[in-house]
Protein backbone atom coordinates (compact mmCIF):
# COMPACT_ATOMS: atom_id res chain seq x y z
CA UNK A 1 0.00 0.00 0.00
CA UNK A 2 1.35 3.73 -0.64
CA UNK A 3 1.99 6.17 2.22
CA UNK A 4 3.20 6.18 5.31
CA UNK A 5 2.46 3.63 7.85
CA UNK A 6 3.55 2.97 11.43
CA UNK A 7 3.07 -0.08 12.88
CA UNK A 8 2.35 -0.88 15.99
CA UNK A 9 -0.62 1.45 16.18
CA UNK A 10 -1.05 0.27 20.37
CA UNK A 11 1.64 -0.75 22.55
CA UNK A 12 2.01 -1.41 26.17
CA UNK A 13 5.14 -1.78 27.79
CA UNK A 14 6.71 -1.78 31.58
CA UNK A 15 9.17 1.06 32.62
CA UNK A 16 12.78 -0.11 31.65
CA UNK A 17 12.21 -1.77 28.63
CA UNK A 18 13.26 -0.96 25.31
CA UNK A 19 10.62 -0.45 22.28
CA UNK A 20 10.55 0.23 18.74
CA UNK A 21 8.22 2.24 16.82
CA UNK A 22 8.10 0.99 13.59
CA UNK A 23 7.84 3.92 10.58
CA UNK A 24 7.59 2.82 6.58
CA UNK A 25 7.05 4.98 3.87
CA UNK A 26 6.26 4.34 0.47
CA UNK A 27 7.71 7.36 -1.60
CA UNK A 28 10.90 7.49 -1.53
CA UNK A 29 10.58 10.91 0.43
CA UNK A 30 13.47 12.78 1.85
CA UNK A 31 12.84 14.12 4.46
CA UNK A 32 11.41 12.02 7.91
CA UNK A 33 10.47 12.90 11.27
CA UNK A 34 9.31 11.53 14.47
CA UNK A 35 7.09 14.09 16.54
CA UNK A 36 5.07 13.28 20.14
CA UNK A 37 1.49 14.71 20.86
CA UNK A 38 0.62 14.97 24.42
CA UNK A 39 -2.80 17.48 25.90
CA UNK A 40 -1.42 21.02 26.29
CA UNK A 41 1.86 20.59 24.33
CA UNK A 42 0.58 19.74 20.75
CA UNK A 43 3.09 17.88 18.33
CA UNK A 44 7.20 18.20 19.54
CA UNK A 45 9.60 17.13 17.74
CA UNK A 46 11.81 14.00 18.72
CA UNK A 47 14.03 13.47 16.11
CA UNK A 48 14.11 13.99 12.05
CA UNK A 49 16.26 12.74 8.83
CA UNK A 50 16.89 14.30 6.37
CA UNK A 51 18.63 11.77 4.32
CA UNK A 52 19.29 7.93 4.21
CA UNK A 53 22.06 8.54 7.76
CA UNK A 54 21.19 12.05 8.70
CA UNK A 55 19.34 12.20 11.82
CA UNK A 56 19.11 15.46 13.86
CA UNK A 57 17.59 16.07 17.33
CA UNK A 58 14.50 17.94 17.59
CA UNK A 59 12.93 20.16 20.78
CA UNK A 60 12.63 16.84 23.12
CA UNK A 61 15.17 13.93 21.76
CA UNK A 62 16.09 12.72 25.26
CA UNK A 63 15.28 9.15 26.03
CA UNK A 64 15.31 8.13 22.27
CA UNK A 65 17.34 7.03 19.30
CA UNK A 66 17.03 6.87 15.92
CA UNK A 67 18.43 5.24 12.44
CA UNK A 68 17.72 5.85 9.04
CA UNK A 69 20.27 2.61 6.85
CA UNK A 70 17.29 2.91 4.22
CA UNK A 71 15.32 6.02 2.99
CA UNK A 72 11.78 4.60 3.18
CA UNK A 73 12.10 3.09 7.31
CA UNK A 74 12.80 5.22 10.37
CA UNK A 75 12.34 3.41 13.34
CA UNK A 76 12.64 5.49 16.58
CA UNK A 77 13.51 3.64 20.02
CA UNK A 78 13.04 4.19 23.66
CA UNK A 79 15.81 2.66 24.67
CA UNK A 80 14.70 2.75 28.58
CA UNK A 81 11.08 3.38 28.57
CA UNK A 82 9.37 5.69 31.17
CA UNK A 83 5.65 6.68 32.46
CA UNK A 84 6.42 10.51 30.77
CA UNK A 85 7.29 8.80 27.43
CA UNK A 86 3.27 7.58 27.66
CA UNK A 87 2.06 9.56 24.80
CA UNK A 88 0.70 9.55 20.86
CA UNK A 89 3.30 9.25 18.36
CA UNK A 90 3.32 10.45 14.73
CA UNK A 91 5.90 9.51 12.05
CA UNK A 92 5.70 11.59 9.10
CA UNK A 93 7.33 12.50 5.85
CA UNK A 94 7.81 15.01 3.49
CA UNK A 95 10.12 15.99 -0.03
CA UNK A 96 11.93 19.02 -1.28
CA UNK A 97 10.72 20.68 -4.13
CA UNK A 98 13.33 20.99 -7.01
CA UNK A 99 14.83 24.32 -7.36
CA UNK A 100 12.68 25.76 -4.61
CA UNK A 101 14.53 25.19 -1.51
CA UNK A 102 11.60 24.26 0.16
CA UNK A 103 9.56 21.34 1.20
CA UNK A 104 6.27 19.61 0.28
CA UNK A 105 3.57 19.05 2.40
CA UNK A 106 4.53 16.39 5.42
CA UNK A 107 2.35 13.56 5.37
CA UNK A 108 1.59 11.65 8.68
CA UNK A 109 1.13 8.30 9.74
CA UNK A 110 -1.94 7.27 11.93
CA UNK A 111 -0.29 7.19 14.67
CA UNK A 112 1.72 5.09 17.80
CA UNK A 113 -0.35 4.96 21.04
CA UNK A 114 2.39 3.85 23.62
CA UNK A 115 1.44 3.29 27.08
CA UNK A 116 4.23 3.23 29.33
CA UNK A 117 2.97 1.18 33.22
CA UNK B 1 9.75 25.58 21.50
CA UNK B 2 6.48 25.77 19.50
CA UNK B 3 6.38 28.41 16.78
CA UNK B 4 3.00 28.22 15.97
CA UNK B 5 0.01 29.26 18.43
CA UNK B 6 -3.77 28.87 17.42
CA UNK B 7 -6.05 30.95 19.59
CA UNK B 8 -8.57 29.99 20.40
CA UNK B 9 -7.86 27.02 22.09
CA UNK B 10 -11.67 25.84 21.18
CA UNK B 11 -14.15 26.91 19.12
CA UNK B 12 -17.77 25.32 19.10
CA UNK B 13 -20.44 26.43 16.25
CA UNK B 14 -23.58 25.36 14.88
CA UNK B 15 -23.72 24.02 11.05
CA UNK B 16 -23.41 26.59 8.54
CA UNK B 17 -22.05 29.08 10.50
CA UNK B 18 -18.35 29.65 9.77
CA UNK B 19 -14.98 28.94 11.56
CA UNK B 20 -12.59 31.72 12.09
CA UNK B 21 -8.79 30.04 14.00
CA UNK B 22 -5.73 32.19 14.22
CA UNK B 23 -2.26 31.15 14.38
CA UNK B 24 0.28 33.98 15.34
CA UNK B 25 4.07 32.71 15.27
CA UNK B 26 7.73 34.36 16.29
CA UNK B 27 9.86 34.22 13.93
CA UNK B 28 10.57 34.86 9.97
CA UNK B 29 9.08 32.20 7.73
CA UNK B 30 9.35 30.65 4.10
CA UNK B 31 5.60 28.97 4.21
CA UNK B 32 2.58 28.34 6.66
CA UNK B 33 0.78 25.40 6.28
CA UNK B 34 -2.28 24.53 8.14
CA UNK B 35 -3.69 21.02 9.42
CA UNK B 36 -6.60 18.35 10.22
CA UNK B 37 -6.51 16.19 12.78
CA UNK B 38 -9.49 14.55 13.37
CA UNK B 39 -9.77 12.36 16.70
CA UNK B 40 -7.75 9.50 16.60
CA UNK B 41 -5.92 10.07 13.32
CA UNK B 42 -2.68 11.44 11.90
CA UNK B 43 -2.52 15.02 10.47
CA UNK B 44 -3.90 15.75 7.26
CA UNK B 45 -2.18 18.83 5.05
CA UNK B 46 -4.80 21.34 4.01
CA UNK B 47 -3.38 24.60 2.32
CA UNK B 48 -0.06 25.86 2.30
CA UNK B 49 0.69 29.50 1.84
CA UNK B 50 3.71 31.64 1.11
CA UNK B 51 5.33 34.10 2.86
CA UNK B 52 4.70 36.60 -0.31
CA UNK B 53 1.38 35.53 -0.40
CA UNK B 54 -1.85 37.76 1.33
CA UNK B 55 -4.32 35.14 0.70
CA UNK B 56 -5.65 31.42 -0.55
CA UNK B 57 -8.26 29.42 -1.10
CA UNK B 58 -9.18 25.93 -1.55
CA UNK B 59 -12.70 25.09 -1.31
CA UNK B 60 -14.70 25.92 1.89
CA UNK B 61 -11.25 27.18 3.17
CA UNK B 62 -9.86 30.39 3.12
CA UNK B 63 -6.33 31.50 4.72
CA UNK B 64 -5.04 34.82 5.08
CA UNK B 65 -1.52 35.81 6.06
CA UNK B 66 0.25 38.54 7.42
CA UNK B 67 3.73 38.47 8.45
CA UNK B 68 4.13 42.16 9.19
CA UNK B 69 2.17 41.08 12.06
CA UNK B 70 3.05 37.54 12.39
CA UNK B 71 -0.07 35.79 12.00
CA UNK B 72 -2.73 33.83 9.60
CA UNK B 73 -5.93 32.89 10.06
CA UNK B 74 -8.03 29.79 8.53
CA UNK B 75 -11.37 30.68 7.84
CA UNK B 76 -14.17 27.42 7.08
CA UNK B 77 -17.06 28.76 5.89
CA UNK B 78 -20.30 27.14 5.98
CA UNK B 79 -19.26 24.71 8.06
CA UNK B 80 -20.85 20.93 8.43
CA UNK B 81 -20.49 18.47 11.48
CA UNK B 82 -18.03 16.73 9.53
CA UNK B 83 -15.43 19.62 10.07
CA UNK B 84 -15.51 19.08 13.43
CA UNK B 85 -11.49 18.44 14.22
CA UNK B 86 -8.34 19.85 15.57
CA UNK B 87 -6.84 22.44 13.82
CA UNK B 88 -3.09 22.77 13.62
CA UNK B 89 -0.78 25.68 11.56
CA UNK B 90 2.76 24.96 11.09
CA UNK B 91 5.72 26.73 10.41
CA UNK B 92 9.62 27.01 9.09
CA UNK B 93 11.76 28.89 10.13
CA UNK B 94 13.59 29.58 6.50
CA UNK B 95 16.76 28.23 7.04
CA UNK B 96 15.89 25.04 8.87
CA UNK B 97 14.95 23.33 5.97
CA UNK B 98 12.62 20.55 6.78
CA UNK B 99 11.37 20.97 10.11
CA UNK B 100 8.40 22.06 10.59
CA UNK B 101 6.84 23.95 14.03
CA UNK B 102 3.47 22.78 15.08
CA UNK B 103 0.83 24.83 17.30
CA UNK B 104 -1.12 23.04 20.29
CA UNK B 105 -4.18 23.54 17.71
CA UNK B 106 -7.31 24.49 17.94
CA UNK B 107 -10.64 22.17 18.81
CA UNK B 108 -13.61 23.07 16.39
CA UNK B 109 -16.72 21.23 17.11
CA UNK B 110 -19.67 21.94 14.96
CA UNK B 111 -23.17 20.89 16.16
CA UNK B 112 -25.19 19.74 13.65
Amino acid sequence: DAGITQSPRYKITETGRQVTLMCHQTWSHSYMFWYRQDLGHGLRLIYYSAAADITDKGEVPDGYVVSRSKTENFPLTLESATRSQTSVYFCASSDILPGQGRNTEAFFGQGTRLTVV
Amino acid sequence: SQQGEEDPQALSIQEGENATMNCSYKTSINNLQWYRQNSGRGLVHLILIRSNEREKHSGRLRVTLDTSKKSSSLLITASRAADTASYFCATDRGSTLGRLYFGRGTQLTVWP
